[in-house]
């Protein structure tokens, strides 16, 4: 019930293309869901966050799709670029404690030139 | 600049001896957090704090303690009863940022070896 899956592990994109990585979440009580995106010797920064009252946010190429009924979201990155490579987790968290975050276990990005 | 700071930022420990990671924040956030970083296991939560002189287990608690006696501080004591205590730690505090949303600001983490 606790537990946020995401997938893929690794993923390898060109440059210009579209990244997609995909969570999926069990417990309901969850109402927060970010992405973090974090680089080599670094701690994760978060990039964009999205609340289930909305299907979809989006931040320059940056976009979240959220299905609540399928409890599923995703990350969309479109016309990748190689200074995106990095890893990217997703995270839910329960109403009141936005810190207190459930992570993906990470995807791996690699935009290649 | 406003931050966190994690010190040291490698450290190497013989097995059996206690190790603090200090965690300094400059952004007078209330709540402060330690996450333990794997590689392809995520972030899991140890130890958050929501307020000075109080503090909650997170999910992988055992082996590890904390204290709060400062809003500013939050350090990390990995102890000898910590069974597999190589790993990337990762501090965080939580507050209003510009994306107009609660979130989580790390620090750069510490990383540790046990020998």
């Amino acid at each position: 019930q606790q537990q946020v899956k995401q997938s893929p592990q690794s993923l390898i994109v060109q440059k210009g293309g579209i990244s997609i990585i995909n969570c999926a979440y069990e417990n309901t009580a969850f109402d927060y869901f970010p992405w973090y995106q974090q680089f080599p010797g670094k701690g994760p920064a978060l990039l964009i966050a999205i609340r289930p009252d909305v299907s979809e946010k989006k931040e320059g190429r940056f976009t979240i799709s959220f299905n609540k009924s399928a409890k599923q979201f995703s990350l969309h990155i479109m016309d990748s670029q190689p200074g995106d490579s990095a890893t990217y987790f997703c995270a839910a968290s329960k109403a009141g404690n936005t810190g207190k975050l459930i992570f993906g276990q990470g995807t791996t990005l690699q935009v290649k030139p | 600049d406003g931050g966190i700071t994690q010190s040291p930022k490698y450290l190497f420990r013989k097995e059996g001896q206690n190790v603090t990671l200090s965690c300094e924040q400059n952004l007078n956030h209330d709540a402060m957090y330690w996450y333990r970083q794997d590689p392809g296991q995520g972030l899991r939560l140890i130890y958050y704090s929501q307020i000075v002189n109080d503090f909650q287990k997170g999910d992988i608690a055992e082996g590890y303690s904390v204290s709060r006696e400062k809003k500013e501080s939050f350090p990390l004591t990995v102890t000898s009863a910590q069974k597999n205590p190589t790993a990337f730690y990762l501090c965080a505090s939580s507050g209003w940022g510009v994306k107009k949303t609660g979130e989580l600001f790390f620090g750069e983490g510490s990383r540790l070896t046990v020998l």
